[in-house]
């Protein structure tokens, strides 16, 4: 099993709404990540968890928060977005090793939408 | 600090010809892997090749070959016999320390029939 898995590949969601999105792995990896794209841009870290601790927060708005409750999942819990949140979003996955490539598998994203 | 520069917005290639698209990076870490995206118009980005700092041998997968210069900082992807299939956008990417990954702004390939 080599997938990252998104749910909801889409949401459209009002600026008063809670929501989350949601990403799995199989693939025994210990770090995961949160990106974030905007259209005809790269993608733009936002958060890292190594063994299910964060270990990296890019300064990221406190209207996102992640959660990593195991090895396999992360959240992305989403609380009074604003429009220009709009984007797609990211998940990732890999390896944690000293000397090791440690490449990101992404999922497939998810679109999201904020009115 | 770590800093990706990709400096073609986009390329054409006519089908069956190599492509290079250019990378250029710059950091302060001793130890760091320098890696090639694709990404479609679905959205998926699809990993195609990785570079080691300490690799002596260029990266070869396939169709695709990673030009490494250390001395010059650059992490060029050569692409041969394009496939109407590469036209997409690629992007360069780099990891640090803290397995923190940061992508450069990406190149628009278009593949002509």
């Amino acid at each position: 099993d080599t997938e990252v898995t998104q749910t909801p590949k889409h949401l459209v969601m009002g600026m008063t709404n809670k929501k989350s999105l949601k990403c799995e792995q199989h693939m025994g990896h210990r770090a995961m990540y949160w990106y974030k794209q905007k259209a005809k841009k790269p993608p733009e870290l936002m958060f890292v968890y190594s063994y299910e601790k964060l270990s990296i927060n890019e300064s990221v708005p406190s209207r996102f928060s992640p959660e990593c409750p195991n090895s396999s999942l992360l959240n992305l819990h989403l609380h009074a977005l604003q429009p220009e949140d709009s984007a797609l979003y990211l998940c990732a996955s890999s390896q944690i090793q000293l000397s090791g490539a440690n490449v990101l598998t992404f999922g497939a994203g998810s679109r999201l939408t904020v009115l | 600090a770590q800093k990706i520069t990709q400096t073609q917005p986009g390329m054409f290639v006519q089908e069956k010809e190599a492509v290079t698209l250019d990378c250029t990076y710059d950091t302060s870490d001793q130890s760091y892997g320098l890696f090639w995206y694709k990404q479609p118009s679905s959205g998926e980005m699809i990993f195609l090749i990785y570079q080691g700092s300490y690799d002596e041998q260029n990266a070869t997968e396939g169709r695709y070959s990673l030009n490494f210069q250390k001395a010059r900082k650059s992490a060029n992807l050569v692409i041969s016999a394009s496939q109407l299939g590469d036209s997409a956008m690629y992007f360069c990417a780099m990891r640090g320390g803290y397995q923190k990954v940061t992508f450069g702004i990406g190149t628009k390939l278009q593949v002509i029939p």
